[in-house]
């Protein structure tokens, strides 16, 4: 069975710092995607990333890079400069096509 | 930019009730899904479809649940007689492929509440 962890239920941090939201999957498919997406309080879930599992580099989108390592399963998101607009909660998710979530983080960017 | 549309944003029903859910999909996407998340729990997957049938659906999505393609735009789920644990949010999704390197754009959301 394919699943994802997210340990982080909560998180804060001052604006224009920086914060990494862990996230742990499990899958015996070599073959797959992992992306975040972000829920803002308006509920849309909006993609912030994606990483190909069969690319070692690490994909990075403006303010928002991942950390993948593919042996331990760890896929985190780390957003460098917050912003009061990043406040949110994240979701990590795995995909075959359709998509495993994990439990989410909130984040809250502290002014 | 191109998006996904659902309708009601917000449904308020009684328990037993039947509710329809209704979405637009990105107009070339071709596969479909709904997902729901329950307050404050995590989004979970319901069901995908293609080719005007279900391609997958999960252990949630029982009897009480259909979806259907009624014409070229429109996607809905459809709860049959609704329970007071039908009560989320639910998701509609599009996407122009079902690998796992497509991009599922999601629409806003409706809430349902069952009383």
């Amino acid at each position: 069975a394919q699943t994802v962890t997210q340990s982080q239920p909560e998180m804060s941090v001052q604006e224009a710092e920086t914060v990494t939201l862990s996230c742990t999957y499990d899958t015996s498919e070599n073959n797959y995607y992992l992306f975040w997406y972000k829920q803002p309080p308006s509920r849309q879930m909006i993609l912030v990333i994606r990483q190909e599992a069969y690319k070692q580099q690490n994909a990075t989108e403006n303010r928002f890079s991942v950390n993948f390592q593919k042996a331990a399963k760890s896929f985190s998101l780390k957003i460098s400069d917050s912003q009061l607009g990043d406040t949110a909660m994240y979701f990590c998710a795995l995909s075959f096509g359709k998509l495993i979530f994990g439990q989410g983080t909130t984040l809250q960017v502290k002014p | 930019e191109p998006e996904v549309t659902q309708t009601p944003s917000h449904q308020v029903t009684q328990m037993g009730q039947e509710v329809i859910l209704r979405c637009v999909p990105i107009s070339n996407h071709l596969y479909f899904y709904w997902y729901r998340q329950i307050l404050g729990q995590k989004v979970e997957f319901l069901v995908s479809f293609y080719n005007n049938e279900i391609s997958e659906k999960s252990e949630i999505f029982d009897d009480q649940f259909s979806v259907e393609r009624p014409d070229g735009s429109n996607f809905t789920l459809k709860i049959r007689s609704t329970k007071l644990e039908d009560s989320a949010m639910y998701f509609c999704a599009s996407s122009e492929w079902s690998t796992g390197a497509n991009v599922l754009t999601f629409g806003a959301g409706s809430r349902l509440t069952v009383l």
